[in-house]
């Protein structure tokens, strides 16, 4: 069965590096989401992009934060300069069409910023 | 803007047990409901959602859900759970197409998890 697949599995940065998350949605979905979960609280909406641009976005994803699909497969989360409250598991997701749709997520990627 | 209340953070129940975690939601427009399942170290897997018709709707594993306009919940309902069911539940909503001005890739609005203990 195809899955969204995330890297890497665990991310350790410095504070004001950035970093880049990585997911490879399912293939034939067109519908690619970021959403984050702070240990301990419930699981937020990041982003949503489609037809190569953002689609939604949430009032987390300030400008720190940015969206990619550099090539067919991946979508990718970059986050400037990291802050110590950027400490989450970050989840991708992908759907086939719009809300009404699944959303298949990945297994997540856990950040931990020192 | 939407919300989803899970009022128990926790739910032991023993083994062959039915279970009830109980979902509200708030929402000034139409919403589609959902219920994932989140097991040790994985992602979030659906279970099952309501879009629209009966509203009562069978998912994986055994599970379903009611919807009640009415009350605004989404309860989910497993007549007698196992020891694998030991997971976090979370409930989501989203707008429905009509409800947003946007292109239709609209995100989940989650609430808190509910955490299932199955006790042996």
């Amino acid at each position: 069965e195809p899955e969204v697949t995330q890297t890497p599995s665990h991310q350790v940065t410095q504070m004001g590096q950035e970093v880049i998350l990585r997911c490879v949605p399912i293939s034939n979905h067109l519908y690619f989401y970021w959403y984050r979960q702070i240990l301990g609280q419930k699981v937020e909406f990041l982003v949503s992009f489609y037809n190569n641009e953002i689609s939604e976005k949430s009032e987390i994803f300030d400008d720190q934060f940015s969206v990619e699909r550099p090539d067919g497969s991946n979508f990718t989360l970059k986050i400037r300069s990291t802050k110590l409250e950027d400490s989450a598991m970050y989840f991708c997701a992908s759907s086939e069409a719009s809300s009404a749709d699944t959303q298949y997520f990945g297994p997540g990627t856990r950040l931990t910023v020192l | 803007a939407q919300s989803v209340t899970q009022l128990d953070s926790q739910v032991p129940v023993f083994e062959e047990a039915p279970v009830e975690l109980r979902c509200n939601y708030s929402s000034s427009v139409s919403v589609y409901l959902f219920w994932y399942v989140q097991y040790p170290n994985q992602g979030l897997q659906l279970l099952l959602k309501y879009l629209s018709g009966s509203t009562l709707v069978k998912g994986i594993n055994g599970f379903e859900a009611e919807f009640n306009k009415s009350q605004t919940s989404f309860h989910l309902r497993k007549p007698s759970v196992h020891i694998s069911d030991t997971a976090e539940y979370f409930c989501a909503v989203v707008l429905t197409p009509g409800g947003y001005s946007g292109g239709g890739a609209d995100g989940l609005t989650f609430g808190k998890g509910t955490h299932l203990i199955i006790q042996p």
